[in-house]
């Protein structure tokens, strides 16, 4: 099975740097991933990530350490439009070869003045 | 913009009834997955299909149903809609093979069964 925890939410501030944690634990590792979802609108895809290390993208950036299941995604220079929650997803292969995502709940990040 | 249209937006049901939601995937994608989301939770998913077959379906149950068509567009459908139905249904379309290969999502079909 798979279970994946993080927190309920967050809040920092504008300019400011947060970490959002992810704990996961799944039979079989094949990755993880984050998303970004705006109240009301559909997660669009931020980060995945298979090796161990720091993966940067601009503001954004996400660790992984498979030995600990654990992953993390630092947001820099905080913006009130990060407001959102973040989901952090592990997949699955299914038999036919497609893959499933096992969500999180999602951190709700709020970002004030 | 993802590329993966959803319809209805919204629509408003009673219990009991029976609803069908549409999704066009992302162009030259060939797998469509269905996922449930109540509010304050992660996606769920439902089931997913490739190739006009079901290939993977989560914890839900035999009423919830649906098609794959040749364009690779899908339909999701549910009989006998319960109260806790109500939810934030989300499609997504990717590429068949490989764990990595990210998932788009639609913007969603926010249902309200009353």
């Amino acid at each position: 099975g798979q279970n994946i925890d993080q927190p309920t939410e967050m809040t920092a501030t504008e300019g400011a740097i947060v970490q959002i944690n992810c704990t996961y634990q799944t039979s079989g590792f094949n990755g993880l991933f984050w998303y970004q979802q705006h109240a009301g609108e559909a997660p669009t895809f931020l980060s995945y990530n298979v090796l161990d290390g720091l993966e940067e993208k601009g503001r954004f950036s996400s660790f992984l350490s498979r030995s600990k299941g654990y992953s993390y995604l630092l947001l820099k220079e905080l913006q009130m439009k990060d407001s959102a929650s973040y989901l952090c997803a592990v997949p699955y292969i299914l038999t036919g070869g497609g893959n499933k995502l096992t969500f999180g709940t999602g951190t709700q990040l709020k970002v004030e003045l | 913009e993802t590329g993966v249209t959803q319809s209805p937006t919204h629509l408003i049901k009673t219990r009991g009834q029976q609803v069908t939601l549409r999704c066009s995937s992302q162009s030259g994608h060939n797998t469509v997955s269905w996922y449930q989301q109540a509010l304050g939770q992660g996606p769920q998913f439902i089931f997913q299909y490739y190739r006009e077959e079901e290939n993977g379906r989560g914890n839900f149950p035999p009423r919830f149903s649906g098609l794959q068509f040749p364009n690779y567009s899908s339909e999701l459908n549910v009989n006998a809609l319960e109260l806790d139905d109500s939810a934030l249904y989300l499609c997504a379309s990717s590429l068949a093979a490989g764990a990595g290969n990210t998932i788009y999502f639609g913007e969603g079909s926010w249902l309200t069964v009353v």
